[in-house]
């Protein structure tokens, strides 16, 4: 069984640039989530998808960050315009469905630096 | 306000012996315990959880065990053996069973198994 994907694997722009991160969940999950891990911490849930809604994207700085899940499927998170702060290891990840006991699968990351 | 700690920012054990990691928490709303284990490069990988209905749950040479009087969750391997050498993370959720699977990590305990 295919993992979670992500690309791109690391990232490197200048603050006040725009960049795109994209993911592709495990065939048949339903619930697609993207967590910000800052060197040092753990991860910290941004946004969280059930099919192409969400569920909860409380901790989303929407002023900068977007989301969206097409189709129910694959997804992006978008920084426009980045800052120095959001510099960190952006994961994805998804489970068969929110609720339970389902254990979350993690992809890789991208690691994002912003200078 | 961290919710979920883990104190020890990393643990140094012998081929062969027990490794302890330890995991406090402040939120007593918390129902659902997960451990992940994260090597360099890589997304955190599940390992094992409970729920707070247990205090107990073992699985091959991984326990955790739950003490929710002082709202504190322990890992023990035994034995430990070098590969498993990696960041663990805690972590904890209100919602068992419920529409949402939100996760709160801890900052995680780098553990070295040396041979």
């Amino acid at each position: 069984e295919a993992g979670v994907a992500q690309s791109p694997r690391y990232k490197i722009i200048e603050k006040r640039q725009s960049v795109a991160f994209w993911c592709n969940p495990i065939s048949g999950h339903a619930t697609l989530y993207w967590y910000q891990q800052i060197l040092g911490q753990g991860p910290k849930l941004l946004i969280q998808f059930q099919n192409n809604g969400v569920v909860d994207d409380s901790q989303l700085p929407k002023d900068r960050f977007s989301a969206e899940r097409l189709k129910g499927v694959d997804s992006t998170l978008k920084i426009q315009p980045a800052k120095l702060e959001d510099s960190a290891v952006y994961l994805c990840a998804s489970s068969l469905t929110s609720g339970g006991a389902y254990e979350q699968y993690f992809g890789p990351g991208t690691r994002l630096t912003v200078t | 306000d961290q919710q979920v700690k883990q104190n020890s920012p990393s643990l140094s054990v012998q081929e062969g012996r027990i490794s302890i990691l330890n995991c406090d928490y402040t939120n007593s709303m918390f129902d659902y315990f997960l451990w992940y284990k994260k090597y360099p490069a890589e997304g955190p990988t599940f390992l094992i959880s409970i729920s707070s209905i247990k205090d107990k749950n073992e699985d091959g040479r991984f326990t955790v065990f739950l003490n929710k009087s002082a709202k504190h969750l322990s890992l023990h391997i035994v034995p430990s053996q070098p590969g498993d050498s990696a960041v663990y993370f805690c972590a904890a959720s209100t919602n068992y069973g419920g529409a949402t699977n939100k996760l709160i990590f801890g900052t995680g305990t780098l553990l070295a198994v040396q041979p």
